[in-house]
């Protein structure tokens, strides 16, 4: 079984100021790695996602995650962020070899908010 | 925008009541998925539909009963709903899965449910 901590509930920071959503798991299997966003009243989008090669993955929204396999890591970066970065994201577990047939594992969300 | 289509967006039910959401893609995939997201709790997994066959169910109560008619189509019928399962339910669909063919899933805007 997997299992997703994201330590921050809550992340204000400035605008244009740097910023890093954290995100550890915990799986007996390899995993794919994901981040997705949700805007208000909305559903979730994908940002990034992680399943081989390159341990830097680069997203849309200008987001980098880098996946740490000694850390069992998958943190969230954005180097500048804006006003319209305010969201919650969330990071998420799959199992790679399909042993749940697909299902994403949920941390509990950060709720990023960027002031003026 | 993300082809997976929920109905309707918002929508209040009396305890008494009997409704049914509804979640329509047209992405070509055919696992489908429901997800319950809850103020203060992860988005947790209620139902997933491989092929049009549920495959998992995460103890849900049975006041909650999902149909899965074809692979575009998918519905969560309710009834006798208590208040604590006012909450914003997500329906989301993926290709199929196999050894490296992971894909992420694609999620609905969501239907955000309050039972009084």
């Amino acid at each position: 079984a997997q299992s997703v901590t994201q330590l921050d509930s809550q992340v204000p920071v400035f605008e244009e100021a740097p910023v890093e959503l954290r995100c550890n798991y915990s799986s007996s299997v390899s995993v794919y790695l994901f981040w997705y966003v949700q805007y208000p009243n909305q559903g979730l989008q994908l940002l990034l996602k992680y399943l081989s090669g390159s341990t830097l993955v680069k997203g849309i929204n200008g987001f980098e995650a880098e996946f740490n396999k000694s850390q069992t890591s998958f943190h969230l970066r954005k180097p500048s962020v804006h006003i319209s970065d305010t969201a919650e994201y969330f990071c998420a577990v799959s199992d790679m070899y399909g042993g749940s047939q697909g299902n994403l594992i949920f941390g509990k969300g950060t709720k990023l908010s960027v002031k003026p | 925008e993300t082809g997976v289509t929920q109905t309707p967006r918002h929508l209040v039910m009396g305890m008494t009541n009997k409704k049914s959401l509804k979640c329509e893609q047209h992405l070509g995939h055919n696992a489908m998925y429901w997800y319950k997201q809850s103020a203060k709790k992860p988005l947790e997994l209620m139902f997933v539909y491989s092929l049009e066959e549920r495959v998992e169910n995460n103890s849900v109560p049975s006041r909650f009963s999902p149909e899965c008619p074809n692979s575009s189509h998918l519905f969560l019928h309710l009834h006798t709903l208590q208040p604590e399962d006012s909450a914003l339910y997500l329906c989301a669909s993926s290709s199929p899965r196999g050894p490296g063919m992971n894909t992420e899933a694609f999620f609905g805007q969501g239907t955000r449910l309050t039972v009084v």
